[in-house]
């Protein structure tokens, strides 16, 4: 299916685990983004990419990774895993320069972190 | 850094009223304003995007403005219906390619 994927749509793990949570997109899009959304602040960028090998933090980065092998796939690893990453992900893309730069989201990823 | 902050937070109308949600930056040098519609446990959903150098955008019985030198957006709902019922989020870019900054949005409610 053409578009953006994120799997898995809920999570539960415990605190100090590993978790991954993959995005895959179709479009070819050049960037793509990772957001988490909490209650009070809002949407805020955890990490970006603007193209496959290339990666920066965001706004919140602290005890995430990311890597972009293949432009279509941005996963997002919690190294290891506390309460406060318990939130909503999304991941997004868009397709940059000379496009109307319209980012498109994924459904989102909910993780509890017990 | 950019601040985008959105008025009213939360906003309950009868249906079929007309309806202005507000949206203002700090930073009036964007590239793009875009609005998203967010359902309860969804993900959002892209509704209009603004073009710097455009003042308005229109789509079916939404209509988004710019004002960039002043770092105001609205976004005009005509005829609320209750499938309107979401959040709404503004959020605005600062150049192509770029990450958006997000306002905390509107939860809106038509009631029947």
């Amino acid at each position: 299916d053409a578009g953006i994927t994120q799997s898995p749509r809920y999570k539960i793990t415990e605190t100090g685990r590993q978790v991954t949570l993959m995005c895959h997109q179709t479009w070819s899009h050049s960037y793509m983004f990772w957001y988490r959304q909490d209650l009070g602040h809002g949407l805020r960028l955890i990490y970006y990419s603007a193209a496959a090998d290339i990666t920066d933090k965001g706004e919140v980065p602290d005890g995430y990774v990311v890597s972009r092998s293949k432009t279509e796939n941005f996963p997002l690893t919690l190294e290891s895993a506390t309460r406060s990453q318990t939130s909503v992900y999304f991941c997004a893309s868009t397709g940059g320069m000379g496009t109307k730069n319209i980012q498109y989201f994924g459904a989102g990823t909910r993780l509890s972190v017990l | 850094k950019q601040e985008v902050t959105q008025i009213p937070a939360a906003l309950s109308v009868p249906e079929g009223e007309n309806l202005v949600l507000n949206c203002s930056f700090t930073d009036s040098a964007i590239y793009n304003l875009q609005w998203f519609r967010q359902d309860p446990g969804k993900g959002l959903t892209s509704l209009l995007l603004i073009q710097s150098s455009q003042r308005e955008q229109t789509s079916g019985r939404l209509n988004a403005s710019l004002d960039k030198s002043s770092g105001r957006s609205t976004l005009y709902i005509a005829a609320s219906q209750p499938g309107d019922s979401a959040t709404y989020l503004c959020a605005v870019n600062l150049d192509s390619g770029y990450a958006l900054n997000f306002g905390k949005g509107t939860s809106l409610l038509v009631t029947p």
